[in-house]
Parts: C-alpha cells; structure tokens; sequence
C-alpha cells in the first residue's frame, strides 16, 4: 500500500535550517507530484509547495520563496523539504502528501505522519 | 487568497447520530472542493474530492454535497472511529490550494 514516511521531530534556534525527508513506497514515485503542508500550534494546514518526482521542478508558495527548497532523489524515492532562516513562527507540524492523479493536483490521497519541528532559543 | 471557513469549530455528536459539517469559500471554487479527516498522531486522509466524490476505500456513511461558495460534508452514522478533526480545502485557486481552520468531531 502506499506510505509516506517522515523523517523524526527536530528541534532549532532561530537562524538554523531544517530538512525533513519523505520516504514514498508502494507506488510508482515518478508519476505523482508530492506536496508539503504545515499546520502551526492551533491553526490549520497551510500550502507550502509541491515538487514533480519525475523532472525535479518545484513550485513554492510566495511566503516562502528564497527560504524554501525542495529536492528529489529517485533512486531512493525520497523527497526532502529545506526551510532556512528559521523564526519561532516556523514551529509547526509539517506534512509531504501525494497528489491524487498523476501531473500536477491539488488534492492529496496518502499523507506522511507530520514532522513536528520546534524553533526554540 | 480564498478564504475557507468551517462551521462549528466544535460538533459534539452521540454515536450513531448523523453529522453534518459546513464549509464556506470567501469566492465560487465551483465543486473543487475537498474533505480530509484527521485524528491526532495520524496522517491526514482524504474523504472526498469533487465536493462529492468519496476517495477510495472510504465508507457510504461519508457524503459530500454542494458547489459554488457552500458546501456540507454529512456523516450518516457515527462510529467511534469518526470522532476526530475534519478540514475542508479549495483547489480552484491555482496554484496554492487552501484550507479550513477545521471542525473538531467529539463525542456527546
């Protein structure tokens, strides 16, 4: 069945970078675009970004561009999601999901189990 | 941005009773609409995309109804597993999709 496995909780100063990966298994990882989501302390999901696991082309969502980057390594079918320059507003559980069909799509059927990742002095 | 927001925040509902969760775009999204539901410590699942159209393997006591700016997610039958957060999301808007605050399930 299909899994998306995250990468465990981490723990930051502000400044720091994190990157938390995405292990995909039990479909055919080149023809799904995989996305992230993040969902701060009380609030609900925000859209971070997508990348295409075949070609390696992302899309980021404004807030983010110049701190975010996401990269693909196939032969492992992994998917990594950078943020640098954390602030204490980044702290926030973070999620890769699977597009529903192949090619770009908004609607996401397998989620990971979220990252949590705390920015703390 | 469209705007999604999800009424109530709080549903407390008995067990075997029916539910019925709304969801209101701030502009027509048309029926690009979807449900997740999320219970804590999980990993989100998709219920229905389409505002009407259950994801596979997900039970008929799901439905989904409504198009333009309104939209209902109706659970027919609550079972104890169904108790849990459920966000609504908008995919008409390209190309950053968003979501509700969410309506947290809990049980009367």
């Amino acid at each position: 069945q299909v899994q998306l496995v995250q990468s465990g909780a981490e723990v930051l100063k502000p400044g720091a970078a994190v990157k938390v990966s995405c292990k995909a298994s039990g479909y055919s990882f080149t023809s799904y675009y995989i996305h992230w989501m993040r969902q701060a302390p009380g609030q609900g999901l925000e859209w971070m970004g997508m990348i295409n696991t075949s070609g390696g082309s992302t899309g980021y969502a404004d807030k983010f561009q110049g701190r975010l980057t996401m990269s693909r390594e196939t032969s492992t079918s992994t998917v990594y999601m950078e943020l640098s320059s954390m602030r204490f507003e980044d702290t926030a559980a973070y999620f890769c999901a699977k597009s529903l069909t192949s090619g770009w799509s908004n609607v996401f059927d397998s989620w990971g189990q979220g990252t949590l990742v705390t920015v703390s002095s | 941005e469209i705007v999604m927001t999800q009424s109530p925040a709080t549903l407390s509902v008995s067990p075997g009773e029916r539910a019925t969760l709304s969801c209101r775009a701030s502009q027509s999204v048309s029926r690009n609409i979807a449900w997740y539901q999320h219970r804590p410590g999980q990993a989100p699942r998709l219920l229905i995309h389409g505002a009407s159209t259950r994801a596979t393997g997900i039970p008929a006591r799901f439905s989904g109804s409504g198009s333009g700016t309104e939209f209902t997610l109706t659970i027919s039958s609550l079972q104890s597993e169904d108790f849990a957060i459920y966000y609504c999301q908008q995919y008409n808007n390209w190309p950053a999709p968003t979501f509700g605050q969410g309506t947290k399930l809990e049980i009367k």
